[in-house]
């Protein structure tokens, strides 16, 4: 099955700056990477996904990148705010498909520092 | 009422005893899931019901029994749990694709609590 490592697990940036985080992923059929955000004692919402027909796809702060020669895929966010600090989960999902169900990395704790 | 809903939101049980988790969604998707989320791991797939018949068991423990009556509604049957298997469980629901296989937006229940004593 698919096997997703997410690093790193804590990440503490000043209020402005930008983070990165990168996830590596094992099953090279994989074609979908999702980011989910999840806020302290709430549900995990998704802020942003990619299909492996792109490299990059922007919303706003956000942005996501592929490299599927590599099997890895990094989450960016520029100009970070107070509203940013949230656990994040990168995502893949198998060749199997929705049949598969979601692979999830372990989580990066981002803290932005004011 | 819109979204995933779980219930209950909070649950305490012994390890003898026999309890049921709910999950409902209003969303009209096609797949349904059962996600385990403990403190410093990863969210664990349980099990994934997709156009109602179940397609992915984790290797999960018979202690955990799955029902899928209809899309709308997913339950998880507890029985003789251990303490390890304290930890939140969050239900999710999304639409796939039949033709091209491929999965929409995963959208979360607030989870259930669960504590073993």
């Amino acid at each position: 099955g698919e096997n997703v490592e997410q690093h790193p697990s804590t990440l503490s940036v000043q209020e402005g700056d930008s983070a990165v985080i990168k996830c590596t992923y094992s099953d090279s059929a994989s074609n979908y990477f999702p980011w989910y955000k999840q806020e302290l004692g709430k549900r995990p919402q998704l802020i942003i996904d990619i299909r492996s027909n792109v490299g990059e796809k922007k919303d706003q702060r956000i942005a996501v990148t592929l490299n599927k020669t590599a099997k890895h895929f990094s989450l960016h966010i520029t100009e970070t705010q107070p509203e940013d600090s949230a656990v994040y989960f990168c995502a893949a999902i198998g060749s199997g498909g929705g049949a598969d169900g979601l692979t999830f990395g372990k989580g990066t704790h981002l803290i932005i520092q004011p | 009422e819109t979204g995933v809903t779980q219930t209950p939101r909070h649950l305490v049980m012994g390890m003898t005893n026999k309890k049921s988790l709910k999950c409902e969604q209003h969303l009209g998707h096609n797949a349904m899931y059962w996600y385990k989320q403990s403190a410093k791991k990863p969210l664990e797939l349980m099990f994934v019901y997709n156009f109602k018949e179940q397609t992915e068991n984790n290797s999960v423990p018979s202690r955990f029994s799955p029902e899928c009556p209809n899309s709308s509604h997913l339950f998880l049957h507890l029985h003789t749990l251990q303490p390890e298997d304290s930890a939140l469980y969050l239900c999710a629901s999304s639409q796939d694709q039949v033709e091209t296989g491929h999965t929409g937006e995963l959208f979360f229940g607030e989870g259930s609590r669960l504590t073993v004593l």
